[in-house]
């Protein structure tokens, strides 16, 4: 079974506060994801990684930067939380090729007071 | 026009029922499609996949696809209360650079009453 961790499952942080979100993938996945999932919003894509050191800004990317150093682990930073950052921080791995399916880490729910 | 529509719900059955939900989206190229089933405070699990053109079938689960009319569906026979949940339609539209990448609807929102 594929598995994806994520370091956190609640997170409480300060306005200001640099904050690491950690992600990592059991299953030798090239693509990962961050996500973040609000109320009415949907799911709206932060950044992807096809590949160690390689990264792409997806649809959100303002007050967010990544890291892929190893092919296993994706860690989304937030540079200095503001409070519209608190959400549902999503991460996904997949394939490089084939269908694609996406695989989703049970979330972190971030609070920035 | 969004790159994938679903009806927002909420959807509201009677245990044992058939719910029925639907998705659209916007580009003919797109190959693989797929639903996603949310739990309150959960993340999304992959339910079913779909890639080429008719109903799959998996259990309780059919996915219909129609690249001709750009429309994916899901039906669940026998409903259950266990399947009230948060269903996201996810399609893999190709552009460039972005191959691999999955765009997905806002979820519709189904409750099975006992």
């Amino acid at each position: 079974d594929v598995k994806v961790t994520q370091s956190s499952r609640y997170l409480v942080k300060r306005t200001g506060e640099k904050v690491f979100l950690e992600c990592v993938q059991d299953m030798d996945h090239e693509n990962m994801f961050w996500y973040r999932q609000d109320p009415g919003l949907g799911l709206r894509l932060i950044y992807f990684s096809y590949d160690v050191k390689m990264k792409e800004k997806g649809d959100i990317p303002e007050g967010y930067s990544v890291s892929r150093e190893k092919k296993e682990r994706f860690s989304l930073i937030l540079e200095s939380a503001s409070t519209n950052q608190t959400s549902m921080y999503l991460c996904a791995s997949s394939l490089s090729t084939g269908r694609y399916e996406q695989y989703f880490g049970p979330g972190t729910r971030l609070t920035v007071t | 026009q969004k790159e994938v529509e679903q009806n927002s719900g909420p959807l509201s059955v009677p245990e044992g029922a058939i719910a029925s939900l639907n998705c659209t989206y916007s580009d003919r190229g797109s190959q693989s499609f797929f639903w996603y089933r949310q739990y309150s405070g959960k993340s999304p699990e992959l339910i079913m996949s779909i890639y080429s053109n008719g109903d799959k079938e998996d259990g309780r689960f059919t996915a219909q696809l129609n690249k001709a009319s750009q429309y994916v569906s899901l039906l669940i026979r026998d409903s259950q209360p266990s399947d009230s949940a948060t269903y996201l339609c996810a399609v893999n539209i190709r552009r460039g650079s972005t191959l691999g990448r999955l765009y997905f609807g806002r979820g519709t929102q189904l409750t099975v009453w006992p």
